[in-house]
């Protein structure tokens, strides 16, 4: 079993959608949780930290469950250069990150 | 200029053959990594190092080396290249003292290992 897993889609959906992308964790001592972004044959960059609390970017709303080990990221108002590989990502601890296969938006005109 | 730079950014290469990826940082931070990414698997490292003098492995550093020549530069050595070593390679750097610990990647290289 991974130690990160993510659905890996596609998620197919229209402009202005609203979609949520779930990602489980095996390990209880993770710390900290990212989630980023990967164009395709591009490097994977930072799109957002995730928070206990939760946390909101403009359109990109991040929420963390310890008890469940599962991370969230809700994108309202789909765009089309929303359309990529979202990648959730856990801090073991110090540099440890480990990093899901990633979850594939299509946002259609 | 980009932060984080990686020479060459595509490689095709016969089995057996030594080869070396470069990776380059402006950023300043003494943390550097070497990851590979292969369809439906997500990054996995190589290896790491926090320091000059630094060198650690990985999950995978198997088949692999590097060097760690100074602060900004780390390459990744594939003594003899075998074609499952197939797959985008990137480096990635981070600052120990940032508040969230994140890593920033250079653009990758495409290895294709004949």
């Amino acid at each position: 079993r991974k130690e990160v897993e993510q659905d890996p889609g596609p998620f197919n959906v229209p402009e202005g959608a609203t979609v949520a992308f779930n990602c489980t964790y095996s390990n209880s001592a993770s710390q900290s949780f990212f989630w980023y972004r990967q164009d395709c044959r591009k490097e994977p960059k930072l799109l957002m930290s995730v928070y206990s609390s939760g946390n909101e970017d403009g359109r990109f709303t991040a929420q963390l469950n310890r008890a469940s080990q599962y991370i969230s990221l809700l994108i309202r108002d789909s765009k089309l250069s929303d359309s990529a590989t979202y990648l959730c990502v856990v801090n073991r601890g110090s540099y440890k990150l480990i990093f899901g296969s990633g979850t594939r938006l299509l946002v259609r005109p | 200029d980009a932060d984080v730079t990686q020479t060459p950014r595509n490689r095709i290469t016969k089995t057996g053959k030594r080869i070396m990826l470069e990776c380059s940082q402006t950023k300043g931070h003494d943390r550097m990594y070497w990851y590979r990414q292969d369809p439906g698997l997500g990054l996995r490292l190589i290896y790491y190092s926090f320091d000059v003098k630094d060198i650690n492995k990985g999950e995978i550093s198997d088949g692999y080396s590097v060097s760690r020549q100074a602060q900004a530069k780390f390459s990744l050595s594939l003594e003899s290249a075998i074609p499952n070593q197939t797959a985008l390679y990137f480096c990635a750097t981070s600052d120990p003292l940032a508040e969230q610990e994140t890593q920033y990647f250079g653009p990758g290289t495409r290895l294709l290992v004949l």
